[in-house]
């Protein structure tokens, strides 16, 4: 079945720049999105890509997206301590329904 | 504009028992969703709704959880009888209309099932 993957931790210093991969298996995904989770809370979307796009940017933060091999990645330029958090990956079929989401990859930024 | 809500916050129940989650989505928004979302994974769709018609209700486990979606608007999840593995964060959400549409979510119940 579908599966999305990625890395759990990530530890990045305060005005660096973080970058979150997530690979997923379905070839048929038309939406790729990045939320993000802080404690206590639902999840908010940041970003999302269509898969006929390779490239996104808004603001800080930066989607690249290789339909070839399945990769999608999250630049944050200038990383905060307020980016601290689990960013989710998902990918979803030309509906927008049956979204598959990844394990989370958990951010942590040091003063 | 008011987000979706769910109630309760925080429930802790013996196993065997049964128990119900309340979701109340942004107004207007046509589909809801239901996930699941055990510590330390990703959220699973259990259910989605469309008004208040199922489309997609594969993952949910039907010997033991059930949900409706009455009039199109709130929406209660119930799981009777409870296992130790139910233990896990109720994720509701909400867009407009399921398609090409963001979803919002609520800050979800966690149950505890000891």
């Amino acid at each position: 079945g579908e599966d999305v993957e990625q890395s759990l931790f990530l530890s990045v210093r305060e005005g660096d720049s973080s970058v979150i991969n997530c690979t997923y298996t379905d070839s048929s995904s038309t939406y790729l999105y990045w939320y993000k989770q802080e404690p206590g809370a639902g999840l908010q979307l940041l970003t999302y890509i269509f898969s006929n796009m390779d490239m996104k940017q808004d603001q800080r933060l930066t989607v690249l997206l290789n339909k070839k091999d399945k990769h999608l990645s999250l630049r944050i330029a200038d990383t905060q301590t307020g980016d601290s958090a689990i960013y989710f990956c998902a990918e979803s079929d030309t509906g927008g329904f049956k979204t598959i989401f990844g394990a989370g990859t958990r951010l942590f930024v040091k003063a | 504009e008011a987000g979706v809500a769910q109630s309760p916050r925080y429930k802790i129940i013996e196993k065997r028992q049964s128990v119900a989650f309340w979701c109340n989505p942004i107004s207007g928004h046509a589909t809801l969703y239901w996930y699941q979302q055990i510590l330390g994974q990703g959220p699973k769709l259990l259910i989605q709704f469309q008004n208040n018609g199922v489309v997609d209700d594969s993952q949910l486990p039907k010997d033991r959880f059930s949900a409706e979606r009455l009039k199109g608007v709130d929406s209660t999840l119930k799981i009777q009888p409870a296992k130790l593995e139910d233990s896990a964060v109720y994720l509701c959400a909400s867009s407009l209309d399921g398609v090409n549409t963001e979803a919002f979510f609520g800050q979800g119940t966690r149950l505890t099932v000891v």
